[in-house]
């Protein structure tokens, strides 16, 4: 079956650094997608991975391991405003996206 | 309009009776979809459209129906709504169906409870 794995909830202190992981397992692999969303509002788009590798954009940064169906989310210098859920999606073989459940961050001062 | 717009925001309905949740975008892009937040649970996909006249089947199709007369609208019903359907509603679009970058918009969602 298809599954998307990641921790439920995670806390870090604001000006660090957190890194969410995500195991995947999906029937062929186009893709793996990290979303945020703050609460009672809508998953907006961070990042996109394909290859193996890090993707980095800014404080935040995105690593894809094909091979260990992994992937993680790095965020660095963290804010108050990143407190939200961080959504891990595995893009299958028909082009279908498997969502993982959600890690919700809590940033304390 | 900018993005897509759900309508409505929120609805309590009693269980037997029809809805429809509405669906509007205006980037013409040519997917659209439906999914469910649940807590605990993943976004599940109801219903997708990867093109005006074309509808699929998600994970999650029982007891909705769609509709896409044409590209800007895509309204989700409930034939007969049940409690187990009280859920949050997201509808989203991307450029194209199957679209490898997959990067999706969404509404701001439509909270929907079941009595």
């Amino acid at each position: 079956g298809q599954n998307i794995d990641q921790p439920t909830e995670m806390t870090a202190t604001e000006g660090a650094i957190v890194q969410i992981n995500c195991t995947y397992q999906t029937s062929g692999f186009n893709g793996l997608f990290w979303y945020q969303q703050h609460a009672g509002e809508a998953p907006t788009f961070l990042s996109y991975n394909v290859l193996d590798g890090l993707e980095e954009k800014g404080r935040f940064s995105s690593f894809l391991s094909r091979s260990k169906g992994y992937s993680y989310l790095l965020l660095k210098e963290l804010q108050m405003k990143d407190s939200a859920s961080y959504l891990c999606a595995g893009m299958d073989s028909n082009y279908q996206l498997i969502w993982g459940a959600g890690t919700k961050l809590i940033i304390k001062p | 309009i900018a993005g897509i717009t759900q309508a409505p925001t929120s609805q309590i309905l009693a269980a037997g009776r029809r809805m429809t949740l509405r669906c509007t975008q205006d980037m013409r892009h040519n997917a659209m979809y439906w999914y469910r937040q649940d807590l605990g649970l993943g976004l599940r996909l109801i219903h997708y459209s990867n093109t005006a006249g074309t509808t699929g089947k998600g994970e999650v199709p029982d007891g909705y129906s769609v509709s896409r007369a044409n590209t800007d609208d895509f309204p989700l019903t409930l034939a007969s709504a049940v409690p187990s359907q009280t859920s949050v509603y997201f509808c989203a679009s991307s450029v194209k169906g199957g679209d490898v970058t997959g990067e999706l918009f969404f509404g701001e969602g439509s909270r929907l409870t079941v009595l």
